[in-house]
């Protein structure tokens, strides 16, 4: 079963505009969150993170949202840069697991277009 | 700091064979990971390690085995290779500061294909 999904395999955005990535999960003990950016050939590099105690956290042109009762977090960068075409990927972790464990969605391609 | 570092980038290898991929790190983390990277399946966590000399199971730890005998190193074994393990392998290092969670920093991976 798959604790965390990200459903939108890809994503197109213009140059300038908003980009919005999504993430669900199913495990209510899920307490921390994390977006990692990948680019090809190249290992995950954090982002942003967000504890479940708050609903937003802000980084510059990164925004990460948090709705605790749909189980649900995005990822907003404004304005949208060429720079940004990457594969994101969220992860969850629990409090109790221990040694951090984090849990991934399938990431979503995003490409930027000039 | 050469951050988190991974041997050899690529590899192939026959059904069958045995292989070590090697990780290292040099900013004196506790906590190290190994995971996989499957097409349409995120990254997956193989094997953990909290601290030298410890060891624990991820999700998907059949068919693998590690070993930490140095802080700064992780060591992921294949004794006997297959097909299903064709995969793009990454280790993590996380520090233990005060926060409850740090972010995990990660090298830039190994493909490794089984034949």
């Amino acid at each position: 079963d798959q604790q965390v999904k990200q459903n939108s395999p890809s994503l197109s955005v213009q140059e300038g505009r908003i980009s919005i990535l999504n993430c669900d999960y199913t495990n209510s003990m899920f307490d921390y969150f994390l977006w990692y950016k990948k680019y090809p050939a190249e290992g995950p590099t954090f982002l942003i993170s967000i504890s479940s105690i708050k609903d937003k956290n802000e980084d510059g042109r990164f925004t990460v949202f948090l709705n605790k009762s749909a189980k649900h977090l995005s990822l907003h960068i404004v304005p949208s840069q060429p720079g940004d075409s990457a594969v994101y990927f969220c992860a969850a972790s629990a409090r109790g697991q221990g040694a951090q464990k984090l849990v991934f969605g399938q990431g979503t391609r995003l490409t930027i277009n000039p | 700091n050469a951050g988190v570092t991974q041997t050899p980038k690529f590899r192939v290898l026959k059904t069958g064979q045995s292989m070590t991929l090697l990780c290292a790190q040099d900013m004196n983390h506790e906590y190290m990971y190994w995971y996989r990277q499957d097409p349409g399946m995120g990254l997956r966590l193989i094997h953990y390690s909290v601290g030298e000399g410890t060891t624990a199971k991820g999700e998907v730890p059949d068919g693998y085995n590690v070993s930490r005998l140095k802080k700064q190193n992780f060591l992921l074994g294949l004794e006997s290779a297959a097909p299903s393990q064709t995969s793009v392998y990454f280790c993590a290092s996380s520090p233990v500061w005060g926060r409850q969670y740090n972010e995990q920093f990660f090298g830039p991976g190994t493909r490794l294909t089984v034949l």
